[in-house]
């Protein structure tokens, strides 16, 4: 079965430090990928999203992710958090023979102030 | 341009009794996904549908759940007799276009979440 991994479900940090979050996601061909961000008492947002071409993808509000098609990957990144990205991070895969989004467990980010 | 809307946030129900979660999708967006996320985990996808028709029901429970998308009005998803194992939180997303596509996104609403005592 297709399946997304996010390695973390929690990590704490403190503000300027930079962030990785992992995400891993089966072979199954041909992917869509996208990294969604929930805010305390707030819906999911997307981040960034990767569909073909630069395999470095730029987001908002600083993020970027690399797709590694080698190793199925696809890591989102911040060179320097603030307070305010402390948040519930989702990865999310669709798959092109499918219609849904295949989400990863969340990784749960504190960021300290 | 409102988002995808919701509604209620909160719902109590007690076991046995019937919850129904209504989803607006954003202007201009015919496709709509429920999703459900228990406690602690990701949202797992549950039911896709079009204007008046299912397309993937694959996620969805074999028993009391059911999810419509009629021609006018809001998507409804709908359970009936729940237990407390329904508690969750449930979310829907639409896409502005045929999720066959190989360029779309999927844009949430800020779910309901339901609380079966």
């Amino acid at each position: 079965a297709q399946s997304v991994s996010q390695h973390n479900h929690h990590v704490i940090l403190s503000e300027a430090a930079s962030l990785e979050l992992g995400c891993n996601y089966s072979y199954g061909g041909t992917v869509n990928l996208f990294w969604y961000v929930q805010y305390p008492g707030q819906h999911l947002q997307l981040l960034l999203k990767y569909f073909s071409g630069d395999p470095l993808v730029k987001g908002i509000k600083g993020f970027e992710a690399e797709f590694i098609k080698s190793k199925f990957s696809f890591n989102l990144r911040k060179p320097s958090v603030q307070w305010s990205d402390t948040a519930e991070y989702f990865c999310a895969v669709k798959w092109a023979a499918g219609n849904k989004l295949t989400f990863g467990g969340g990784t749960r980010v504190l960021v300290k102030p | 341009n409102a988002g995808v809307m919701q509604n209620p946030r909160h719902l109590v129900r007690r076991r046995g009794q019937e919850a129904r979660l209504r989803c607006s999708p954003m202007k201009g967006h015919s496709h709509v996904y429920w999703y459900r996320q228990l406690p602690e985990e990701g949202l797992k996808f549950m039911v896709y549908l079009q204007k008046e028709n299912i397309i993937d029901e694959s996620g969805m429970p074999k028993e009391r759940f059911s999810a419509e998308f009629p021609k006018e009005g809001p998507s409804i998803l709908r359970i009936q007799q729940v237990v407390r194992g329904d508690s969750a939180a449930y979310f829907c997303a639409s896409s502005p276009s045929p999720a066959g596509g190989s360029i779309y996104t999927q844009y949430f609403g800020p779910g309901t979440r339901l609380t079966v005592l």
